[in-house]
């Protein structure tokens, strides 16, 4: 199968802070590995993806590197912004479908 | 280039009404999902077309149905509506291969009393 799992729980943080969001991975294979972030009242629109061992994915601040040894895609951002508040979704592919993480909600208070 | 359309964005059911859920998407995209979003669930996949002419079940199908009208179109019917599919809908689409992107249109906001 191929399942994704996130931390739980929200996090809140203060402008400027560090970010780490947890995500790993089962599967049989190794999955593509995206990031999604759902701004208010809107879609999912993609972060950042990595496709195999070893790659970092970029954007936007956010960082993210797929590891292998210990099935892990986590989310980094070094600086966090107001509009960086946001719910935040780690997603697996494989097979032409995904599988969604929960999502975590980040709020960034001033 | 509207990317992924849905209608409507919201709607309000009485149990048992019956009523279909728009997508379309002008990127000339293979594959089709639908989604419901509830809180502290994540994204659950309803059903999806991997190629027009094809449909398959996904992790939630149960109380729907689909129909891949054509390349552009694929619509989510609820035939007898229960407060369980309150929820948020979401429609996306996506090339073929490992590493494609999947679109997501904006949701249609569903609530069933």
């Amino acid at each position: 199968g191929n399942s994704v799992t996130q931390m739980e729980g929200p996090v809140t943080l203060s402008e400027e802070a560090f970010l780490t969001i947890n995500c790993t991975y089962t599967a049989t294979g190794y999955p593509s590995l995206f990031w999604y972030v759902q701004y208010p009242g809107e879609g999912l629109q993609l972060l950042l993806k990595a496709t195999k061992a070893d790659d970092k994915g970029s954007n936007k601040g956010f960082e993210a590197t797929y590891r292998k040894e210990t099935t892990s895609f986590h989310l980094e951002k070094g600086s966090v912004q107001v509009s960086d508040s946001a719910v935040y979704f780690c997603a697996g592919r494989r097979n032409n479908r995904l599988a969604f993480g929960k999502g975590n909600q980040v709020v960034v208070i001033p | 280039n509207a990317g992924v359309t849905q209608t409507p964005k919201f709607q309000v059911l009485k149990t048992g009404q019956s009523m279909t859920l728009q997508c379309a998407q002008d990127m000339n995209h293979n594959s089709m999902y639908w989604y419901r979003q509830d809180p502290g669930m994540g994204l659950r996949l309803i059903y999806y077309s991997a190629s027009e002419g094809t449909t398959d079940k996904g992790e939630v199908p149960n109380g729907y149905n689909v129909s891949r009208l054509n390349k552009r179109e694929f619509s989510l019917r609820l035939e007898s509506a229960a407060p369980s599919q309150t929820s948020v809908y979401f429609c996306a689409s996506s090339e073929w291969g490992l590493a494609a992107e999947q679109y997501f249109g904006p949701g249609t906001r569903l609530t069933v009393t």
